[in-house]
């Protein structure tokens, strides 16, 4: 069955303190890897899309990268605005018809 | 802001009735897709449309239902509403809905059935 798998669930960081958000995945391939950042109310806003194995992309203090089976999202000297729940999503190749999401890990930066 | 625009932003109704949801999607965007999202479940995929025609179905529940119309707008509507349907939904676009194309979300309907 295809999966998607967040860890952790949460994470509190301090300002300017490192850290990596993982998102596990099993799918019968993979068509592409999405990340998105969602703040509460709000409707989930597109950070980046990864499509094979080693691609990375960057975007301001996050980098996405992505494996056979997971991709990290590197946060480099968050700051506070950083806060948010970031989801991660996988489209199978053999499934024209959703795109899978996972949980989410809930990220707080305190300042 | 995404380009895609959801109204209305909040919905409260009662057990029994019947709402319309609607969504506009990108300029240029031909597929769109609709999720629910409640506080346990995470975000799960109801059904998409691509140019007027479905095109794939999620987990979507018989009382609920969705058209596209020639001019691209959506509407999902929900009927027969149980308490359990409180949630928010999500409509979302992309291009062609294929290929891992990226798909842009809009603001969301918060519905509250008492």
């Amino acid at each position: 069955e295809d999966q998607v798998t967040q860890s952790p669930e949460a994470l509190r960081l301090q300002e300017g303190e490192s850290s990596s958000l993982n998102c596990s995945y099993t799918v019968s391939g993979l068509r592409g890897l999405f990340w998105y950042r969602q703040d509460p109310g709000k409707g989930p806003e597109f950070l980046f899309t990864l499509y094979s194995a080693g691609e990375e992309k960057e975007k301001e203090r996050l980098k996405a990268t992505l494996t056979k089976k997971e991709s990290f999202l590197h946060i480099t000297a968050p700051k506070p605005e950083d806060s948010a729940t970031y989801l991660c999503a996988v489209q199978p190749a053999n499934r024209d018809d959703k795109i899978i999401f996972g949980k989410g890990t809930r990220l707080h930066i305190l300042p | 802001d995404s380009g895609v625009t959801q109204t209305p932003k909040h919905l409260i109704t009662a057990t029994g009735q019947r709402v319309t949801l609607r969504c506009s999607p990108r300029s240029g965007d031909l597929s769109v897709y609709w999720y629910q999202q409640s506080l346990d479940q995470g975000l799960q995929f109801l059904i998409q449309y691509y140019n007027g025609e479905e095109r794939a179905k999620g987990n979507i529940l018989e009382r609920f239902s969705a058209q596209q119309f020639p001019d691209l707008h959506s509407e999902l509507n929900l009927s027969s509403l149980e308490l359990g349907d409180s949630a928010l939904y999500f409509c979302a676009s992309s291009w062609t809905g294929s290929d891992g194309d990226t798909q842009y979300f809009g603001p969301g309907t918060r519905l509250t059935v008492l």
